[in-house]
């Protein structure tokens, strides 16, 4: 249980495209759902916390405006990367807050984004 | 401000070696959450442990164990007979609150283990 899904696994677009990354929670609600970034041999850094029903809170230095969040269900949290551009090239891994387990959020396997 | 290090970058052992892997982490609050996450090659995050800063017990599971302590701030993860399947990237992370309150995590830089045949 407590499957978290992420989708597309990987990407390759070229610059100036928007990008979508989806988020499901499968098998429980997830009220709160947070995106990270991980560039090539750094560590996961939190951009930003999506809540059901309102705004993301975006963590300091996360452009809002360039990395738009909609998580208009407690099953859908939805990433778009608008306008990327090749410094976008990152690994977007995404969490989930709920479900009965000893994990208190669970990740999605994660999405390899490349801009040409 | 809340912070982890995780000082070493790399390790490289030899299968069947024990390897230790530090975490040190810095916060003010008294009620918080530490984990250890694997990243093999593909990427995707494996949970491995959750400790609230309540529990200093230590914890055994197979070959691995862990080992809290806060009079030093240090959440150490040991690997008995190393194997090559461990060859992984391992992050230490922190979280603030109680289960389901502010739950984002803070990740240290990750440690890049290479288990060597």
């Amino acid at each position: 249980g407590a499957v978290v899904s992420q989708h597309p696994s990987w990407v390759i677009c070229k610059s100036g495209t928007s990008v979508k990354i989806e988020c499901r929670s499968l098998d429980f609600q997830a009220t709160t759902m947070f995106w990270y970034r991980q560039f090539p041999k750094q560590s996961l850094m939190l951009m930003a916390t999506s809540n059901e029903g309102s705004k993301a809170t975006y963590e300091q230095g996360v452009e809002k405006d360039k990395f738009l969040i909609n998580h208009a269900s407690l099953t859908l949290s939805t990433l778009t990367v608008t306008s990327a551009h090749p410094e976008d090239s990152s690994f977007y891994i995404c969490s989930a807050e709920g479900g009965h387990s000893n994990q208190p959020q669970h990740f999605g396997d994660g999405t390899r984004l490349s801009i040409l | 401000a809340q912070k982890v290090t995780q000082a070493q970058t790399e390790i490289s052992v030899v299968e069947k070696e024990d390897v230790t892997l530090d975490c040190v982490y810095e916060t003010r609050d008294t009620t918080y959450y530490l984990f250890w996450y694997k990243q093999p090659p593909s990427g995707e995050l494996v949970f491995l442990i959750r400790r609230n800063s309540f529990d200093e017990q230590n914890e055994i599971s197979g070959r691995y164990s862990w080992n809290f302590q806060k009079s030093t701030s240090s959440f150490n993860f040991t690997i008995t007979a190393s194997q090559v399947v461990d060859s992984a990237v391992y992050f230490c992370a922190l979280s603030r609150g109680v289960y389901n309150q502010g739950g984002k995590l803070i990740f240290g830089q990750g440690t890049e283990l290479s288990v060597k045949p």
